[in-house]
C-alpha cells in the first residue's frame, strides 16, 4: 500500500458528461501529480501541484482541470468527456517538488470508462 | 514524440533466468532514471533508480546499467522468479521537476516456472 488513496476506483459515464476524480496524498506529502495511462499513449504526465499551487503542466487537455485544496487532497475534473478519455488515471504524491532523495508514490488509479 | 523508448514490449523468461529490458532517451538534460514495476490493478511502484553520474546500481536481484554516451539504460533482473511477472516501465526526468516523469511504453514480463 503506497498510502495514496484514489476514489472512485471505477467509473462509467456517458460522452459529454463531467466527472471528478479525487486523490488523498500520503500523509505529509506536499506534491500531488496526475497521470493518465491508456493503451494508445502509455503513461502520460498531466499536471503537478505543490502545496496548493500548480507547478507543472504536461499533456493535459483544456477540458481537464485540477486543483489541490488546503488539506492537500487533490481533484481532477474531466468535462465534455469523449470516448478517447477512457483510461486509468493515477494520482501520485511526494514529499517535495524536486529531487534530493524525493520518491514518488502512485495510488492504485481510477478506471474511467466513457460510453 | 516518445522521449523514452523501451524494448522489448513483452518478455518471457524461465525461472532462474536473467530478464533484460532496455531503454533509450534523447534529452541529455535528463538526470534521473527510475524503473517502475506495475502489477495488474495496482499503480506503478518504484523499483530502483539511477543518476547519470554512475554506470551501475544494484539492489538485490535488480541492476540498472547506464551508458551515458549511448543515452541508454537497462534493467537486469537476475534469478527471475514467477513473482517478478509484471509490467516494467523505465522513466526519465529532470531532477528539478522530479514528478514529471517521461515513461517508456512498458515491458510485460512473464516468468514461467
Amino acid at each position: 500500500d503506497s498510502g495514496v488513496t484514489q476514489t472512485p476506483k471505477h467509473l462509467i459515464t456517458a460522452t459529454g458528461q463531467r466527472v471528478t476524480l479525487r486523490c488523498s496524498p500520503r500523509s505529509g506529502d506536499l506534491s500531488v501529480y496526475w497521470y493518465q495511462q491508456s493503451l494508445d499513449q502509455g503513461l502520460q504526465f498531466l499536471i503537478q501541484y505543490y502545496n496548493g499551487e500548480e507547478r507543472a503542466k504536461g499533456n493535459i487537455l483544456e477540458r481537464f482541470s485540477a486543483q489541490q485544496f488546503p488539506d492537500l487532497h487533490s481533484e481532477l475534473n474531466l468535462s465534455s468527456l469523449e470516448l478517447g478519455d477512457s483510461a486509468l488515471y493515477f494520482c501520485a504524491s511526494s514529499p517535495r517538488q524536486g529531487f534530493s532523495g524525493n520518491t514518488i508514490y502512485f495510488g492504485e488509479g481510477s478506471w474511467l470508462t466513457v460510453v | 514524440q516518445q522521449q523514452v523508448k523501451q524494448s522489448p514490449q513483452s518478455l518471457i523468461v524461465q525461472k532462474g533466468g536473467i530478464s533484460i529490458i532496455n531503454c533509450a532517451y534523447e534529452n541529455t538534460a535528463f538526470d534521473y532514471f527510475p524503473w517502475y514495476q506495475q502489477f495488474p490493478g495496482k499503480g506503478p511502484a518504484l523499483l530502483i533508480a539511477i543518476r547519470p553520474d554512475v554506470s551501475e546500481k544494484k539492489e538485490g536481484r535488480f541492476t540498472i546499467s547506464f551508458n551515458k554516451s549511448a543515452k541508454q539504460f537497462s534493467l537486469h533482473i537476475m534469478d527471475s522468479q514467477p513473482g517478478d511477472s509484471a509490467t516494467y516501465f523505465c522513466a526519465a526526468s529532470l531532477g528539478s521537476t522530479l514528478g514529471r516523469l517521461y515513461f517508456g511504453r512498458g515491458t510485460q514480463l512473464t516468468v514461467w516456472p
